[in-house]
């Protein structure tokens, strides 16, 4: 059953902790992307990847560190930088043939 | 700078009484744009992607239609199941990567 999996659902972070977000994808898609929303906002790019072992900044990358070591995997890890945290965090993937993105179900990050 | 914006905010419908959810755009060259559907606290949907002015994509009660500067999903006859928030994006020509640019999303609710 091919598809996008993020873990954990919930996740909490205190104070000056690094915390990091798992997303998995067995689609084989070579692109993957983070993004943060907020309420009554639109999805912001966090980073993207194209292929393994390079990744970019999108429009809100501070505080945010990612890798890309397999192809399936694009872990992200949230700062002690980053001082607003609190959002749904979504991952995204498509292939290079088509620019459909596809997301996983997500994760929450609460602060302590 | 790519923008979205979409309209109403929030909308309540009764079943059976169809109606229009409106995204107005503005991006140097469209390559796509794309529409999905968001449940609480979920990953969102893919729904539709369309690429040129008059195009047009039906599934089940949905129908999106595209202009030059703007896109409608049109809901004829729903019912309670399509409550959700409907998100627009848009992918620009000049833009690597596959980079989205999404509105703020359309809270659907429909009444039995």
């Amino acid at each position: 059953d091919g598809g996008i999996t993020q873990s954990p659902k919930y996740l909490f972070r205190k104070e000056g902790q690094n915390v990091t977000l798992s997303c998995e994808q067995n689609l084989n898609h070579d692109a993957m992307y983070w993004y943060r929303q907020d309420p009554g906002q639109g999805l912001r790019l966090i980073y993207y990847s194209q292929i393994v072992n390079d990744f970019q900044k999108g429009d809100i990358a501070e505080g945010y560190s990612v890798s890309r070591e397999k192809k399936e995997s694009f872990p992200l890890t949230v700062t002690s930088a980053q001082k607003n945290p609190t959002a749904f965090y979504l991952c995204a993937s498509s292939s290079q043939k088509q620019e459909t993105q596809y997301f996983g179900p997500g994760t929450r990050l609460l602060v302590l | 700078e790519d923008q979205v914006t979409q309209s109403p905010e929030a909308l309540r419908l009764q079943e059976g009484e169809s109606s229009s959810l409106n995204c107005s755009y503005t991006v140097s060259g469209l390559r796509g744009l794309f529409w999905y559907r968001q449940d609480p606290g979920k990953g969102p949907e893919f729904l539709f992607t369309l690429y040129s002015a008059g195009e047009e994509k039906e599934k089940e009660r949905l129908k999106a239609t595209l202009t030059k500067k703007e896109s409608f999903l049109h809901i004829t006859a729903p019912k309670p199941e399509d409550s959700a928030t409907y998100l627009c994006a848009v992918q620009a020509l000049n833009k690597g990567a596959q980079k989205l640019v999404f509105g703020q999303g359309t809270r659907l609710t429909i009444n039995p």
